[in-house]
C-alpha cells in the first residue's frame, strides 16, 4: 500500500542553519503531497503542498519539490529560526478512492537554539 | 472564517466506559476525517464523512463509530474503552471534492486518557 517516509529525528540546529528533512513516499497513482507542521499542544497546520511532478509548494521561507523521478518531496528552508521549532510531518493523498485520508510519515522534530 | 472546533478539548475516562468526541468543520466544507495520534503509531486515520455518509474507513476496530449531521458536524464515538486508545483524536475538514486532492485543515485535537 501507500506510504511515507521521512527522517525521524530529533533534529537540533542553530538559529540561521540550513534545515532539510527528507520525505520519500510509495504510491500506485499520482498523490499530492503535503508538509504539515505541529507545534506544542496544537494540532496540524498545513506548511505547504503541491499536486503534480516538478511543482514546487513554499510558505514562510520552506520549500519543497515533488520529484517523480526519486518519489521525493524534501522539506528546505535556508535559514531556520527558534519559532521553526515543532514536528513537521510528510503525507500524501492519493487521487480515487481514498478521499478524506491521508497517508502520514512518522514526523521529525526540530528543535532550533538560539 | 472560523476554524475547524473539536470539543472536548481533555477527557479522561477509565477503561470500558465509551466516549463521544465532537468535530465542528469549517463552514462549507463537508468532508469531515477523523485521526488517532499516538507516539507509537503515529498519525493513523479512522475514517471520513461526506454528506452525512461515510466514505472511507482505516484499519480500526469496529469499537470506533462515527458519524456525521446535515450540518456536516461529526461525532465520533469509541465503546469499551481501551488503555491503548489514549491518544490524541484529529479531526479535519475539507470542502470534500471527489478528486481527493484537496487540503484537510486539522482542528486541535482531543487528548483522551484511559485509566
Amino acid at each position: 500500500g501507500d506510504s511515507v517516509t521521512q527522517m525521524e529525528g530529533p533534529v537540533t540546529l542553530s538559529e540561521e542553519a540550513f534545515l532539510t528533512i527528507n520525505c520519500t513516499y510509495t504510491a500506485t497513482g499520482y498523490p499530492s503531497l503535503f508538509w504539515y507542521v505541529q507545534y506544542p499542544g496544537e494540532g496540524l497546520q498545513l506548511l505547504l503542498k503541491a499536486t503534480k511532478a516538478d511543482d514546487k509548494g513554499s510558505n514562510k521561507g520552506f520549500e519543497a519539490t515533488y520529484r517523480k523521478e526519486t518519489t521525493s518531496f524534501h522539506l528546505e528552508k535556508g535559514s531556520v529560526q527558534v519559532s521553526d521549532s515543532a514536528v513537521y510531518f510528510c503525507a500524501l493523498s492519493e487521487k480515487w478512492g481514498s478521499q478524506g485520508n491521508l497517508i502520514f510519515g512518522k514526523g521529525t522534530k526540530l528543535s532550533v537554539k538560539p | 472564517k472560523a476554524g475547524v472546533t473539536q470539543t472536548p478539548r481533555y477527557l479522561i475516562k477509565t477503561r470500558g466506559q465509551q466516549v463521544t468526541l465532537s468535530c465542528s468543520p469549517i463552514s462549507g466544507h463537508r468532508s469531515v476525517s477523523w485521526y488517532q495520534q499516538t507516539p507509537g503509531q503515529g498519525l493513523q486515520f479512522l475514517f471520513e464523512y461526506f454528506s452525512e455518509t461515510q466514505r472511507n474507513k482505516g484499519n480500526f476496530p469496529g469499537r470506533f463509530s462515527g458519524r456525521q449531521f446535515s450540518n456536516s458536524r461529526s461525532e465520533m464515538n469509541v465503546s469499551t474503552l481501551e488503555l491503548g486508545d489514549s491518544a490524541l483524536y484529529l479531526c479535519a475538514s475539507s470542502l470534500g471534492d471527489r478528486d481527493g486532492l484537496e487540503t484537510q485543515y486539522f482542528g486541535p485535537g482531543t487528548r483522551l486518557l484511559v485509566l
